[in-house]
């Protein structure tokens, strides 16, 4: 079975701290994948990343960074966090390529205060 | 700009009863995918749909996609309270894969 994990269930950080949100897939999937979920807008990407330290930008990149050093992690990172980025963070993985399955984690309820 | 758009946002159904979701997308795709979502759990893949025409079907769901229409279904048949979820479609928006996701449908089934 396909399997991605997250670092966190849930976490609680305070405006303006750094925040690491890691995630780690075992199916050597090339493609990794940062989505936040937010009630009333479904799922919007964050980034994503198709190879080892290549990031692409999603549609609200804003406020975050990615980094990708190994091909089964790939973090999600807050640089100074602010209330607005309070959400749930998936994180999904894939084959390279057309047509293929992401695969979710389990997700991450991040609160900022 | 990809905008997926589903409809009814939420939607609460009898047990026995048939019931459509839709899923509208504005532009060409020949990938479509389904997903659920139970309360406070992640993602879980239903159905990827390939192909003009394609139609999977599992258990009491079944889910077709018309590239021409830019329009898929998700058919409920004979629904059970077990199949209340969240349910997401999504297009596939980029040259690597990446999707773009409907606000889903809440779907509620009561006895």
């Amino acid at each position: 079975d396909v399997k991605v994990t997250q670092s966190s269930r849930y976490l609680v950080k305070r405006t303006g701290e750094k925040v690491f949100l890691e995630c780690v897939q075992d199916m050597d999937h090339e493609n990794m994948f940062w989505y936040r979920q937010d009630p009333g807008l479904g799922l919007r990407l964050i980034y994503f990343s198709y190879d080892v330290k290549m990031k692409e930008k999603g549609d609200i990149p804003e406020g975050y960074s990615v980094s990708r050093e190994k091909k089964e992690r790939f973090s999600l990172i807050l640089e100074s966090a602010s209330t607005n980025q309070t959400s749930m963070y998936l994180c999904a993985s894939s084959l390279w390529g057309l047509g293929r399955t992401q695969f979710f984690g389990p997700g991450t309820r991040l609160t900022v205060l | 700009e990809l905008k997926v758009e589903q409809n009814p946002l939420f939607l609460s159904m009898q047990e026995g009863k048939n019931y459509t979701i839709y899923c509208n997308y504005s532009t060409t795709s020949d990938r479509l995918y389904w997903y659920r979502q139970d309360p406070g759990k992640s993602l879980e893949s239903l159905f990827v749909l390939l192909s003009n025409g394609a139609v999977k079907q599992e258990g009491r769901l079944m889910a077709s996609l018309d590239t021409k229409a830019r329009l898929s279904t998700l058919h409920i048949t004979a629904a059970v309270h077990d199949l209340s979820a969240t349910y997401f479609c999504a297009v596939e928006g980029g040259s690597q894969g990446n999707l773009i996701f409907g606000k889903g449908t809440k779907l509620s089934v009561k006895p």
